[in-house]
């Protein structure tokens, strides 16, 4: 069975810092990979995914991903976080499209100014 | 963009009674939806994939007797938590997908406390 895994279940970085959230995964083929953010009692919002090409991915709010194959891994980049990043992050797999999402653990993110 | 609404955003009930839970895919018609669990601090548990006109598919441990899930039409499935206990309590949220290639798109959840 696949699965997904957050190795960080907090992570407190100061405003303005750069940020990288991990995320493995494991599954024989290469899945389609996602990150989402939530925030304190809301859904999920798409930050980016991956199903194929480039492996280093851009979405929403300044974050990238970079997908690497031979660990495994689709880790969550910003270069600078702001204060309003502060939320929960999840890493997301779907073995192929159209299927069910597993999700990692999450990582909650705190920013402290 | 699209939009997924959940309703209610909380609900607070007694214990032996039954809740429904609403997703409404606003402006796009949603053939699968996808109802999740998510527990303080834990990530989001899949419950059931419902896909419109049939019958949901429940995850294993699922009890699909106490969890109703009904996708009668290409906007609209429910989620009925019958005679509901406090463990029931929870967050859920949903999620729905146009059919093809478009991500999925989540409700806002729906804060459960069953007293």
């Amino acid at each position: 069975a696949q699965s997904v895994t957050q190795p960080d279940i907090h992570i407190t970085v100061s405003e303005g810092a750069s940020l990288e959230l991990r995320c493995n995964y494991s599954y024989g083929a290469t899945p389609y990979l996602f990150w989402y953010v939530q925030s304190p009692g809301q859904g999920l919002q798409l930050l980016l995914k991956y199903f194929s090409g480039d492996t280093l991915v851009q979405g929403i709010k300044g974050f990238e991903a970079e997908f690497k194959r031979s660990q495994s891994s689709f880790n969550l980049r910003k270069p600078s976080v702001h204060w309003s990043d502060a939320a929960e992050y999840f890493c997301a797999v779907e073995r192929e499209y159209g299927n069910k999402l597993v999700f990692g653990a999450g990582t909650i993110l705190r920013v402290k100014s | 963009g699209a939009v997924v609404s959940q309703h209610p955003s909380w609900v607070i009930c007694k214990s032996g009674t039954s809740v429904k839970i609403e997703c409404r895919s606003l402006d796009f018609q949603a053939t699968t939806m996808f109802w999740y669990r998510q527990f303080p601090k834990q990530s989001l548990m899949l419950m059931a994939t419902s896909n419109e006109g049939s019958k949901a598919t429940y995850e294993q441990g699922v009890e699909k007797d106490k969890f109703l899930i009904n996708h009668a039409s290409l906007t609209l499935s429910t989620l009925t938590v019958t005679s509901a206990h406090p463990e029931d309590s929870s967050f859920y949220i949903c999620s729905a997908r146009e059919a093809g290639w478009s991500p999925l798109h989540f409700g806002n959840g729906t804060r459960l406390t069953v007293t």
